[in-house]
């Protein structure tokens, strides 16, 4: 079935470091890809998205590319704050459904930024 | 930030009792999900709708009921909770369920069973 797969973490990082948050897709068709971010205590709000391959997704410093040769959408930023600590979501949808289906979620990447 | 309401937002209960989940939307949006969280698997769709009183299952839809007979309003209901549906709860909107549209997403209810 369709799934997509990224790291769990925890991962730490110390403020001012790249960031770099794996996610690979299986998917039968071409799907648009998300990443989604969740912040404690809190629901989940859109980072940033892509629809085609090769688009590149952009938002806050954020950057992923929609890689279709390897199935991928890794999430990027070359400088993180404190204030990115956060749990990250990495996912698809499909087209046949209309997306109405409904968004498949990798599990979520743990991200601690240390001052 | 899209207007989405989501009650109980705590909740702790017995096995055996129902328990109904209710989702709130000012956005007049068509489609509406219900999720659940849960360490190690994401989130995980338990069933959705594309308008009034029309729904359909999820991934993770046994134990669960949900109604929608008001374009802003879905309910999701649990007819005899079990200790296995101790999760948070999700739900979220989109505006025509278009492949590529983002999701909203409500502030969560955290469910206890005990």
């Amino acid at each position: 079935g369709d799934s997509v797969t990224q790291m769990e973490g925890p991962v730490t990082l110390s403020e001012e470091a790249c960031l770099t948050i794996n996610c690979t897709y299986t998917a039968t068709g071409y799907p648009s890809l998300f990443w989604y971010v969740q912040y404690p205590g809190e629901g989940l709000q859109l980072l940033l998205k892509a629809t085609k391959a090769d688009d590149k997704g952009s938002n806050k410093g954020f950057e992923a590319t929609y890689r279709k040769e390897t199935t991928s959408f890794h999430l990027e930023k070359g400088s993180v704050q404190v204030s990115d600590s956060a749990v990250y979501f990495c996912a698809l949808s499909l087209p046949g459904g209309g997306g109405a289906d409904g968004l498949t979620f990798g599990k979520g990447t743990h991200l601690i930024i240390q001052p | 930030d899209a207007g989405i309401t989501q009650s109980p937002r705590h909740k702790v209960t017995e096995t055996g009792t129902p328990v109904t989940l209710r989702c709130h939307q000012t956005e007049n949006h068509r489609y509406m999900y219900w999720y659940r969280q849960d360490p190690g698997h994401g989130l995980r769709l338990i069933h959705y709708s594309y308008g009034v009183k029309d729904t359909d299952k999820g991934e993770v839809s046994d134990g669960y009921s949900v109604s929608r007979s008001k374009t802003e309003d879905f309910l999701l209901t649990l007819e005899s909770a079990t200790s296995s549906q101790t999760s948070v709860y999700f739900c979220a909107i989109s505006e025509a369920g278009q492949v590529g549209e983002t999701q909203y997403f409500g502030p969560g209810t955290r469910l206890l069973v005990l």
